[in-house]
């Protein structure tokens, strides 16, 4: 079965500036999607960025990008300009390409943006 | 707006009860899932469903139980078998279930569930 290991339980960061959270996993699947998902105080869970295994180039989204390195079976997000808003709980995620397709949750790394 | 509805946002069970959660998208998803959040913890699978009449357990299925009579709503029963009920009940759906494309999963808003 799939794994994954958030090994950061709290960040923080000054406003402005860069933060990255790591995310590591185990899998014996070459073909897979992982995700970070932030969850802000509503705790309503909102999907910040995906990668598809295959793909090499690294996913971007605006200010988030991520740092994927397949045979370290590492997945870090970094956020540059890092601003209020972006203060949450944020969970990497792995996915099967097969069956049902369902989600494997990291622990989770609480994030404070400090003004 | 399509989305998907959670209900109650709250919800206060007496220990012995069984209890309802309601999960409904106007999605037109074909799966849909429950996770359940406690603190210092992931989201873990409860239970998911590909197709209408056809659910699977996830990795903690002990003490719920599921239905999915129609394509739009996946209720989630929380039985007194449950030993620990306490806890972030969270709905998801996702566009298809089989294939290797991807297919994101879009979250309900969560219900609260406090045993008394």
């Amino acid at each position: 079965a799939q794994t994954v290991t958030q090994s950061q339980p709290e960040m923080s960061v000054q406003e402005a500036e860069t933060v990255t959270l790591s995310c590591t996993y185990d899998t014996s699947e070459s073909d897979y999607y992982l995700f970070w998902y932030k969850q802000p105080p509503s705790r309503q869970m909102i999907l910040v960025i995906r990668q598809e295994a295959y793909k090499q180039q690294n996913a971007t989204e605006n200010r988030f990008s991520v740092n994927f390195q397949k045979a370290a079976k590492s997945f870090s997000l970094k956020i540059s300009d890092s601003q209020l808003g972006d203060a949450a709980m944020y969970f990497c995620a792995y996915r099967s390409p097969q069956g049902a397709q369902k989600l494997v949750f990291g622990q989770g790394t609480r994030l404070t943006i400090n003004p | 707006d399509g989305g998907i509805t959670q209900s109650p946002k709250y919800l206060f069970r007496k220990e012995g009860q069984n209890v309802t959660l309601s999960c409904e998208q106007n999605l037109n998803h074909d799966a849909m899932y429950w996770y359940r959040q406690d603190p210092g913890q992931g989201l873990r699978l409860i239970y998911y469903s590909q197709i209408v009449n056809d659910f699977q357990k996830g990795d903690i299925a002990e003490g719920y139980s599921v239905s999915r009579e129609k394509k739009e709503s996946f209720p989630l029963t929380v039985t007194s078998a449950q030993k620990n009920p306490t806890a972030f009940y969270l709905c998801a759906s996702s566009p298809t279930a089989a294939g290797s494309s991807y297919n994101e999963q879009f979250f309900g808003p969560g219900t609260r569930l406090t045993v008394l």
